[in-house]
């Protein structure tokens, strides 16, 4: 079982809609959740994190965290074409003390 | 304020040549990571630092990977001799402190390695 896992994409939303991106992690010490988007060519770029259940909204982005299911989400209202890019689901804490680890990433693509 | 600098941004080379790249991580931040990202998956640590002390390089392949902080600011990752398997994006990132588990991590825009 991969350490943090990401739904599979890619992810293609219309203009407008609601993007959901999921991410699992198996080491339950995990203490800090990071959404990252990265465009293609380009870095990482923190968007969103989080540390305690429930949810945390920035603007468009909302991240959600559930401990007990070991479960991280991002949802993006009212998405853009220029919100296509791949996310990446990060987790620090427990067993990754002091670093990052990285979902595969996903995909995701919004058409006009 | 100046973000992560990288260079050389790409560089192609052949197998069994050696590369280095180059990491001036943000001002004042202590923790410096090199990162190897392969096509289409995350980045993944290949080494951590602490000031100039390498606190956490066990995915280093250390047979002939090799990197170093001196005066604990800027950082050079080296490759020799480079296999085909070493085409990737090796990115460098800076933060604070890594002791606090909410720190952010700061990438800078990496360097493409293609080894032919």
């Amino acid at each position: 079982q991969k350490e943090v896992e990401q739904n599979s994409g890619p992810l293609s939303v219309p203009e407008g809609a609601i993007a959901s991106l999921n991410c699992t992690y198996s080491d339950r010490g995990s203490q800090s959740f990071f959404w990252y988007r990265q465009y293609s060519g380009k870095s990482p770029e923190l968007i969103m994190s989080i540390y305690s259940n429930g949810d945390k909204e920035d603007g468009r982005f909302t991240a959600q965290l559930n401990k007990a299911s070991q479960y991280v989400s991002l949802l993006i209202r009212d998405s853009q074409p220029s919100d296509s890019a791949t996310y990446l689901c990060a987790v620090a804490g427990g067993t990754s003390y002091g670093k990052l680890t990285f979902g595969q990433g996903t995909i995701l693509t919004v058409h006009p | 304020e100046a973000g992560v600098v990288q260079s050389p941004r790409y560089k192609i080379i052949e197998k069994k040549q050696p590369v280095a790249f180059w990491c001036n991580p943000i001002s004042g931040h202590n923790t410096l990571y090199w990162y190897r990202q392969n096509l289409g998956q995350g980045p993944e640590l290949l080494i951590r630092y602490e000031n100039e002390e390498a606190v956490d390089d066990s995915q280093l392949p250390k047979d002939r990977f090799s990197a170093e902080r001196l005066k604990g600011v800027d950082s050079t990752l080296k490759i020799q001799p480079a296999e085909l398997g070493d085409s990737a994006v090796y990115l460098c990132a800076s933060s604070l402190d890594y002791r606090d588990w909410q720190e952010t991590q700061y990438f800078g825009p990496g360097t493409r390695l293609l080894v032919l």
